[in-house]
């Protein structure tokens, strides 16, 4: 059975902060994804990485930052986290980039 | 910019009806379509995906895909109240490097 953990359900920061979200998969998929997602908006596509060390911007990747060291593990870095960072965060994977997409649970993010 | 679209909704149906769900896309060298269900506070999970024209049925849950018309729909049979959620509709482009995501059309079934 497939299977997508993020680090945290929920999680409140204060503006200035750095926050580390974490995505772990264990199906030894090639590619994984970040999303956010917020009401009228939908889902939309901030990072994904499609190897280990390889990265490429999303739709919305400014105040944002990624790492993948390892294959099975994929982070999103806040930077500096604003109000504005506040949403619901996405963690999918996939086995090639035009099958299907697994996501994590979602990490409810509120900066304060 | 290429678009998935959807009707926001919401969709009522009572239970045991049939609930259509539509979706339109606008890259012509999409080549694999996705539906979604999505409840309330939790994370979308896929239900069906179909690459080719015509049908493709998996129990009460029936996908269709037109790529001339450029429209994918998702039936529902027999619809049950838990049932109700929102439904994203998600195409590859033509590349076939990334999904696109609709906003989704959220279903109502009533008991």
């Amino acid at each position: 059975d497939v299977k997508v953990t993020q680090s945290s359900r929920y999680l409140v920061k204060r503006t200035g902060e750095k926050v580390f979200l974490e995505c772990v998969q264990d199906m030894d998929h090639e590619n994984m994804f970040w999303y956010r997602q917020d009401p009228g908006l939908g889902l939309r596509l901030i990072y994904f990485s499609y190897d280990v060390k390889m990265k490429e911007k999303g739709d919305i990747p400014e105040g944002y930052s990624v790492s993948r060291e390892k294959k099975e593990r994929f982070s999103l870095i806040l930077e500096s986290a604003s109000t504005n960072q506040t949403s619901m965060y996405l963690c999918a994977s996939s086995l090639t980039r035009e099958r299907e997409q697994y996501f994590g649970p979602g990490t409810r993010l509120t900066v304060t | 910019q290429k678009e998935v679209e959807q009707n926001s909704g919401p969709l009522s149906v009572p239970e045991g009806a049939i609930a259509s769900l539509n979706c339109t896309y606008s890259d012509r060298g999409s080549q694999s379509f996705f539906w979604y269900r999505q409840y309330s506070g939790k994370s979308p999970e896929l239900i069906m995906f179909i690459y080719s024209n015509g049908d493709k049925e998996d129990g009460r849950f029936t996908a269709q895909l037109n790529k001339a018309s450029q429209y994918v729909s998702l039936l529902i049979r027999d619809s049950q109240p838990s049932d109700s959620a929102t439904y994203l509709c998600a195409v590859t482009n033509q590349a076939g490097t990334a999904l696109i995501f609709g906003k989704g059309t959220t279903l109502s079934v009533s008991s």
